[in-house]
């Protein structure tokens, strides 16, 4: 069974940083590009960020550019991102995604973790 | 940055009828298109991608059609679970992967 599970999230201050995981299982997850999705409260579906298979190529919304980073460890099953210079507009549930393209494209997401709450306030 | 437009915004419908959604890309994205359904308190689920192709365990009366800059998500005998707001997702073009506004469809 495709789990993909979240946590880190949690309360900071506006210029915090923050490291949210995703632990993954089910799958060989060396084989699949991730992405990030994050969702403000009430409002619609955002991407965030995607990584290639072996982390090689990392990609980020105009919002986050700069300020957040995309990596993987392979060896454990595991997804990360890092959030700097976090603002208010950060808050959001974050989701982990599995894409479900090829090789040269994350494409569709066709498996989501269940979320990490991300609240940026003072 | 290829725009996705969902309407209706909202949708209310009886149960055992049908319901259409739209999606409209502001350029061509080809047959690269997914549709969603998200639950409230859920994370999202994917129905359709490339366009029409029912994900793993969707039943039939889900189908998607289109091409091109206009999609449509049909749900067929109406359910009142299938009460939930549903979004498009491009993959032409990226980045970004963007999605629609979201249809919230009740079911009356």
């Amino acid at each position: 069974e495709v789990q993909l599970v979240e946590s880190g999230g949690g309360l900071v201050q506006p210029g915090g940083s923050l490291r949210v995981s995703c632990a993954v299982s089910g799958f060989s997850f060396s084989n699949y590009w991730m992405s990030w999705v994050r969702q403000a409260p009430g409002k619609g579906l955002e991407w965030v960020a995607n990584i290639k298979e072996d982390g090689s190529e990392n990609y980020y919304a105009d919002s986050v550019r700069g300020r957040f980073t995309i990596s993987r460890d392979n060896a454990k099953n595991s997804l990360f991102l890092q959030m700097n210079s976090l603002r208010v507009e950060d808050t959001a549930l974050y989701y982990c995604a599995r894409g479900g393209g090829s090789s040269w494209s994350p494409g569709h997401f066709d498996y989501w973790g269940q979320g990490t709450l991300v609240t940026v306030s003072s | 940055e290829i725009i996705l437009t969902q309407s209706p915004a909202t949708l209310s419908v009886s149960p055992g009828e049908r319901a259409t959604l739209s999606c409209r890309a502001s350029r061509n994205v080809s047959n690269n298109l997914a549709w969603y359904q998200q639950k409230p308190g859920r994370p999202p689920r994917l129905l359709i991608s490339a366009a029409s192709t029912r994900a793993t365990g969707i039943p039939a009366r889900f189908s998607g059609s289109g091409s091109e800059t206009e999609f449509t998500l049909t749900i067929s005998g109406l359910q009142s679970d299938d009460s939930a707001v549903y979004y498009c997702q491009q993959y032409n073009y990226w980045p970004p992967n963007t999605f629609g506004q979201g249809t919230a469809l009740e079911i009356k």
